[in-house]
């Protein structure tokens, strides 16, 4: 069964930093892995996919990386901002089965 | 940019009631999923549709069913609401396999 873990599980920045979050998975077959934002109370906003014969996907501030064979992915957000203050999610898909991780809350400080 | 939407943000409703909540995307999507999110539980598959007409149970269908009678509607049922039914439900849709997935906004019911 497909375990996909999520490191730290929480984390406090100053506006301005860059930085990483990371996620690990157990079983490295998967399709593709997509990383989600949460806002509390609010549905998942799609961030970045990446499929499995890919390394990495960028958009504007925001990197991600996929290593499968070491079943891990990075999450690189840079110069952070207060907007960016979310819970973030990452997602593998295995088998036709979406497996999430527990996600990583950041809040990023004025 | 494909939207899904789910017709209640907030939903309280009584012991014993029946529920629907709906999802509907608007991109022709073959894929829609229901999940429900709970704290230290993470997300978990209620049901998935593969096509119209089509229904899959996913980890926790039980006390659950659902309906897709067009592509585009999704519908998730409790035939007699329970107090741990009280959740965030959310709806997704995707293309078909190995694309992403596009999630609602949610919808946060409260069953007392």
């Amino acid at each position: 069964k497909q375990e996909v873990t999520q490191i730290p599980a929480a984390l406090s920045v100053p506006e301005g930093e860059n930085l990483v979050l990371n996620c690990s998975f157990t079983d490295s077959a998967i399709y593709n892995l997509q990383w989600f934002r949460q806002d509390p109370g609010k549905g998942l906003t799609s961030l970045l996919l990446i499929q499995s014969s890919q390394r990495e996907q960028t958009s504007g501030r925001l990197n991600a990386s996929l290593d499968k064979s070491s079943g891990r992915s990075t999450l690189y957000i840079a110069a952070s901002q207060p907007g960016d203050s979310a819970t973030y999610l990452c997602a593998v898909l295995l088998l036709s089965r979406l497996t999430f991780g527990e996600g990583t809350q950041l809040t990023v400080n004025p | 940019d494909v939207k899904v939407t789910q017709s209640s943000r907030y939903l309280v409703k009584r012991t014993g009631e029946k529920v629907f909540l709906e999802c509907v995307q608007d991109m022709d999507h073959e894929n829609m999923f229901w999940y429900r999110q709970d704290p230290g539980l993470g997300l978990r598959l209620i049901y998935f549709s593969y096509d119209v007409k089509m229904k899959e149970k996913g980890d926790i269908p039980e006390g659950y069913s659902v309906s897709r009678e067009k592509k585009e509607r999704f519908s998730l049922i409790l035939e007699s609401a329970s107090t741990n039914q009280t959740s965030m439900y959310l709806c997704a849709s995707r293309v078909q396999a190995s694309y992403g997935y596009t999630f609602g906004s949610g919808t946060r019911l409260t069953v007392v």
